[in-house]
């Protein structure tokens, strides 16, 4: 299994600024992925964070609205750049690992509350 | 820390048969338990439970929390090839603001 850890577990920002988000794992994985979990609804794909290379945004995500940086195989940043109240959401960073292509392996979590 | 613990890990069923999957778990001020079916890389909402008694129904699943004991099951009935996946449950702690997931249950139906 993995240990993942997102920083920070949960921030209340102000409309129209931007939030980092760093995801570590603690064993090198094959594929990073980040999600957002908004209330009531499916946990939605916004990327898959691709090591040096730029991240593969799911239809209706862009790059310059989530920013995705993914400088070696354990650590990811998503940020969520200027904000609006509909951003406010879980965002979850997750993980395979290799030789478990079936298995993913969610972080905490990092909820947010835009104002 | 707040924990999930989901059992069986897996199993095999056949095409008509009627599955219980576990959700057992331990959080710091409990909000809500959450179920998802993934079949590919995001996983589908399923039910989101957070009061205790109270049976929620989709169809053929159907899933149920009993915040005294720290359990949640999630019923299918008449299994379909369909219902293969990983079914992953997690918890959202009011506290933690966070969520914990389980490690799923791989169902497989064959035919």
């Amino acid at each position: 299994s993995a240990v993942i850890s997102q920083k920070p577990s949960r921030d209340i920002c102000q409309r129209g600024t931007s939030l980092t988000i760093q995801c570590q794992v603690d064993s090198q994985v094959t594929m990073m992925f980040w999600y957002r979990q908004q209330p009531g609804q499916s946990l939605t794909l916004i990327a898959t964070a691709n090591q040096g290379s730029e991240a593969t945004y799911e239809s209706g995500f862009v790059i310059d609205k989530f920013p995705i940086s993914r400088p070696n195989l354990t650590f990811s940043t998503l940020t969520v750049s200027n904000m609006s109240p509909e951003d406010s959401s879980i965002y979850l960073c997750s993980v395979e690992l290799a030789g478990q292509k079936e298995t993913q392996y969610f972080g905490p979590g990092t909820r947010l509350l835009v104002l | 820390e707040d924990k999930v613990v989901q059992s069986p890990l897996s199993l095999v069923v056949h095409e008509g048969d009627t599955v219980t999957l576990n959700c057992s778990y331990e959080v710091t001020n409990f909000r809500s338990l959450l179920w998802y079916k993934q079949e590919k890389k995001a996983p589908t909402f399923l039910f989101m439970l957070t009061s205790s008694g109270i049976e929620k129904k989709s169809g053929r699943l159907s899933s149920i929390l009993d915040k005294k004991e720290l359990f949640s099951i999630l019923n299918i009935t008449a299994t379909q090839t369909g219902d293969s996946a990983i079914y992953l449950c997690a918890v959202e702690g009011a506290g933690s603001y966070q969520l914990t997931f389980g490690k799923g249950t791989k169902l497989s139906v064959i035919p």
